[in-house]
C-alpha cells in the first residue's frame, strides 16, 4: 500500500542551526514528491516538489529536498534555519491512477526554533 | 496569486446541526479537494471534485457529503453533526490535469468543533 512516514514528529533546532527533516515513502511507480509548510492558524503552502530530473531540488525559503530512489526517501534540508521556520512541515506522494489518485501525506513534522 | 478563501475560520456547532463549509478558488482550477486534519494523522481527503457535478470520495467521506455547482466554489456538508467530526477542515484546489499530481493550492482552512 502506498504511505509516507514522516519518522520525526517533532525537532527542535538553534537559530542558525542546520536542519533535516526525514521523510520515506512507499509507492511502485515514480512518485511526484511533495513538501507543504503550515504556519501556526494557516493553510499549507507548498515548499518545493519533484516529478523527474535533477534529484535535487531547490524551493522557496531557503529549503531543499533530496530524492533517493534506493532508500525510498525525500528528505528536507536548510543550511541554516530562522525563528520563522517555525512551523508544521508535511510531506506528500501524489499517486496517479488513470484519471485519478491520490496524494498521500505523512504524520508532519513540527519544528520549534530555539533562540 | 491562486487565492483560496473559506467561509469561516472558527466554527462551533452542536451535535445532530447541518454544517456547511464553503470555499472559493478566484484561479479557475478544475480540481478542488476537501481534507480534515488531525493531530498526528496528517492530512485525509474526504472527497474531491474534478469538474462541475463531479465528485469522487477519498478516503474517510462517511458522514460528509459535497456539492459543486459552479467551478469556483466546493462544499462540504455534515448532515448531522457529531463529536467525532471535531477537527481542521482543509479546502485545497489544483490546475486541469491529473489532480494528485500537481501542486495544490490550500485555504486557511476551519476549525470546527462540535458540542
Amino acid at each position: 500500500a502506498q504511505s509516507v512516514t514522516q519518522p520525526d514528529i517533532h525537532i527542535t533546532v538553534s537559530e542558525g542551526a542546520s536542519l533535516e527533516l526525514r521523510c520515506n515513502y512507499s509507492y511502485g511507480a515514480t512518485p511526484y514528491l511533495f513538501w507543504y509548510v503550515q504556519s501556526p492558524g494557516q493553510g499549507l503552502q507548498l515548499l518545493l516538489k519533484y516529478f523527474s530530473g535533477d534529484t535535487l531540488v531547490q524551493g522557496i525559503k531557503g529549503f531543499e529536498a533530496e530524492f533517493k530512489r534506493s532508500q525510498s526517501s525525500f528528505n528536507l534540508r536548510k543550511p541554516s534555519v530562522h525563528w520563522s521556520d517555525a512551523a508544521e512541515y508535511f510531506c506528500a506522494v501524489g499517486a496517479r491512477s488513470g484519471n485519478t489518485g491520490k496524494l498521500i501525506f505523512g504524520q508532519g513534522t513540527t519544528l520549534q526554533v530555539k533562540p | 496569486d491562486v487565492k483560496v478563501t473559506q467561509s469561516s475560520r472558527y466554527l462551533v456547532k452542536r451535535t445532530g446541526e447541518k454544517v456547511f463549509l464553503e470555499c472559493v478558488q478566484d484561479m479557475d482550477h478544475e480540481n478542488m479537494f476537501w481534507y480534515r486534519q488531525d493531530p498526528g494523522l496528517g492530512l485525509r481527503l474526504i472527497y474531491f471534485s474534478y469538474d462541475v457535478k463531479m465528485k469522487e470520495k477519498g478516503d474517510i467521506p462517511e458522514g460528509y457529503s459535497v456539492s459543486r455547482e459552479k467551478k469556483e466554489r466546493f462544499s462540504l456538508i455534515l448532515e448531522s453533526a457529531s463529536t467525532n467530526q471535531t477537527s481542521m477542515y482543509l479546502c485545497a484546489s489544483s490546475p486541469p490535469g491529473a489532480p494528485f499530481t500537481d501542486t495544490q493550492y490550500f485555504g486557511p482552512g476551519t476549525r470546527l468543533t462540535v458540542l
